[in-house]
């Protein structure tokens, strides 16, 4: 079946520290990939998403490549602030029938220290 | 101007009760979904309903049942609770299109679910 695994958190930077989160994907198919984040206490917001081979979503400073030769879509940033700490989620898109299914990795907690 | 609002924000119930949690969205959207998530902040789909038709159901047990009243509006209803439940809740809504079939999904602010 499908599935999506991120690196293991909590990761902890110092502000201005470059950041990169790994995700790498099982699916049938091509899927679409996206990253959400989630602030704390509230509900998940898209940050940015790839849906063919090679392309490359990018969204605040955040960027990720959709790698279908090494399966991954790992997200980068080159200098991160305080206001990035949250969970980020790495994501893929299923069709189900009639449906488009997000299947979730696990989230990493993002800490930035000042 | 909220998107995708959920009531109540908190719900902490005893074990055995039934309680329900509302979903409402002002974007138009013809798709609507719940996700649970857990403590360890694991995010899976429950449910998903299309022009008010449900089109996903996960293996949940069957105490769960969503309702639809319209495309507006996707509630859950949780019989019998168990402390199992506790988890975090999402409503999430999207808007499917032919010409955008990846169309992103609004999540609301959820509704954090304690069963005691």
């Amino acid at each position: 079946g499908n599935s999506v695994t991120q690196m293991e958190g909590p990761v902890t930077l110092s502000e201005e520290a470059f950041l990169t989160i790994n995700c790498t994907y099982t699916a049938t198919g091509y899927p679409s990939l996206f990253w959400y984040v989630q602030y704390p206490g509230e509900g998940l917001q898209l940050l940015l998403k790839a849906t063919k081979a090679d392309d490359k979503g990018s969204n605040k400073g955040f960027e990720a490549t959709y790698r279908k030769e090494t399966t991954s879509f790992h997200l980068e940033k080159g200098s991160v602030q305080v206001s990035d700490s949250a969970v980020y989620f790495c994501a893929l898109m299923r069709y189900s029938g009639s449906a488009r299914q997000l299947t979730f990795g696990s989230g990493t907690q993002l800490t930035v220290l000042p | 101007d909220t998107a995708v609002s959920q009531t109540p924000k908190y719900l902490v119930t005893q074990m055995g009760n039934d309680k329900s949690i509302k979903c409402e969205q002002n974007l138009g959207h013809d798709t609507m979904y719940w996700y649970k998530q857990d403590s360890k902040k694991f995010l899976k789909i429950m449910f998903s309903y299309n022009n008010k038709e449900l089109i996903i159901n996960e293996t949940v047990p069957n105490r769960f049942s969503p309702k639809s009243p319209d495309k507006a509006h996707l509630n859950l209803h949780i019989n019998s609770l168990e402390l199992g439940d506790s988890a975090v809740y999402f409503c999430a809504s999207s808007q499917r299109t032919t010409s955008k079939p990846h169309n992103e999904q609004f999540f609301g602010p959820g509704t954090r679910l304690t069963v005691l």
